[in-house]
């Protein structure tokens, strides 16, 4: 375990149901992000917390919902969501979220998949 | 579109070899580079960072970067097989950072 747990590392949803992935870390870092990384794609910045707020949204379709409850908590709510979603989703923490590249401790991932 | 290029791999490198990663970006105000390893199945693991031109060593790996051509690479020296991975390149600029698809790294024993 780096410090970062994410759950469950596997999930398997159907179109319209609804589910929420989980990442806690252990660190006392200040800001958490969320990645996508498809298969054959570049790993993708999804949303940016930095001190519970959110600092960065990159245009991602509102079927994805994140949650920041506290500075060790995040979560990201999915429903209805598109078989061209399914990829890992990484949870990531770094002690300042202004240099957002130094997101150097990364969970294991979700491995998602859409039927 | 800002973009970061690297080949694909895989690159196969005999032990004990250097293997060399090389990486090029589009946005020439970028400040900020780094290199990220990831194991098959395992999540992105930060090895090094890299913020002005020239070399920086850290144990068996080097970045290198060059501002003016817009190329960072990763050497890594005395090669093993467990430094079989994909390396991520990831480039910061404006607060945003950008990924590279990565280099599939095998090292031949």
């Amino acid at each position: 375990e780096t410090g970062v747990t994410q759950t469950p590392r596997h999930l398997v949803m159907g179109m319209t149901n609804k589910k929420s992935l989980k990442c806690e870390q252990h660190l006392g870092h200040n800001a958490m992000y969320w990645y996508k990384q498809s298969a054959k794609k570049p790993l993708e910045l999804m949303f940016v917390y930095n001190f519970k707020e959110q600092t960065e949204n990159n245009s991602v379709p509102s079927r994805f919902s994140p949650e920041c409850p506290n500075s060790s908590h995040l979560f990201l709510h999915l429903h209805t969501l598109q078989p061209e979603d399914s990829a890992l989703y990484l949870c990531a923490s770094s002690q300042d979220g202004a240099a957002v590249a130094l997101a150097s401790t990364f969970g294991s991932g979700t491995r998602l998949t859409v039927v | 579109q800002k973009e970061v290029e690297q080949n694909s791999g895989p690159l196969s490198v005999p032990e004990g070899a250097i293997a060399s990663l090389n990486c090029t970006y589009s946005d020439r105000g970028s400040q900020s580079f780094f290199w990220y390893r990831q194991y098959s199945g395992k999540s992105p693991e930060l090895i090094m960072s890299i913020y002005s031109n020239g070399d920086k060593e850290d144990g068996r790996f080097t970045a290198q970067l060059n501002k003016a051509s817009q190329y960072v690479s990763l050497l890594i020296r005395d090669s093993q097989p467990s430094d079989s991975a994909t390396y991520l390149c990831a480039v910061n600029s404006d607060d945003k950072i950008i990924f590279g698809k990565g280099t599939r790294l095998h090292i031949l024993p």
